[in-house]
């Protein structure tokens, strides 16, 4: 089976734009999660949808928003790019039969982006 | 959520056993304990996880105190593609999300 993949690899950005990093889970997975990692805060939960609805979400501003495809795919998107937004974006996605479990979360690679 | 406290880091010398800790003194009947690594410019990967009694599988063990407030994740034997950051994790039975604390840096020497 295919892993978690995330398009695009790198991206470069500056202030005041807006971004949409996507999220493929393995086949079959219906959770997916999103993380941001930064030198400074390090692995911090952002949100997590499941059958297309948003059933989780961190403590971030609402520029930070996201979706889920009836396909399970996913996205993320930053609207006003920060500075600070500059970091690792992780997808993670789990098997969740259930609706609610502590399955394993599978992480793909990451999204590096950078605001300029 | 519970927190975890781990040593930032740790060292290991190649092919010896290694042993590294996890305080969760506020940890609650329902959570879980689980460790995840993160390898040099990769996503987190699970390693292992359990509730209460001490678990093996393939890659490690897991040894969980008799009261739950300490864990120590056990790498039989540590080889160079074992130097990652482990996290030790608690999560609610109930919640797919993670929360990760600071980890702790595994350098293994040849």
């Amino acid at each position: 089976k295919a892993g978690v993949t995330q398009t695009p690899r790198y991206l470069i950005k500056t202030r005041g734009q807006q971004v949409t990093l996507s999220c493929s889970p393995i086949s079959g997975h219906r959770s997916v999660s999103w993380y941001q990692q930064t030198p400074g805060q390090g692995l911090q939960f952002l949100f997590e949808y499941f059958s297309e609805t948003q059933r989780n979400k961190g403590n971030f501003p609402g520029r930070f928003s996201g979706r889920q495809f009836s396909n399970s795919r996913s996205e993320m998107n930053v609207s006003t790019l920060e500075l600070g937004d500059s970091a690792l974006y992780l997808c993670a996605s789990s098997l969740e039969t259930s609706g609610t479990s502590t399955d394993t979360q599978y992480f793909g690679p990451g999204t590096r982006l950078t605001v300029l | 959520d519970a927190k975890t406290t781990q040593p930032n880091s740790m060292e290991s010398n190649e092919e010896e056993p290694v042993h590294l800790p996890c305080n969760h003194s506020t940890i609650s009947g329902t959570d879980y304990i689980h460790w995840y690594r993160q390898l040099p410019s990769q996503g987190p990967e699970y390693v292992i996880h359990g509730l209460t009694s001490n678990v093996n599988n393939r890659m490690a063990s897991l040894a969980i105190a008799e009261d739950r407030k300490s864990s120590t994740l056990i790498l039989h034997r540590a080889t160079l593609r074992d130097a990652a950051v482990y996290y030790c994790i608690l999560r609610w039975a109930g919640a797919n999300n993670l929360f990760f604390g600071t980890g702790t840096r595994l350098t293994v020497i040849p």
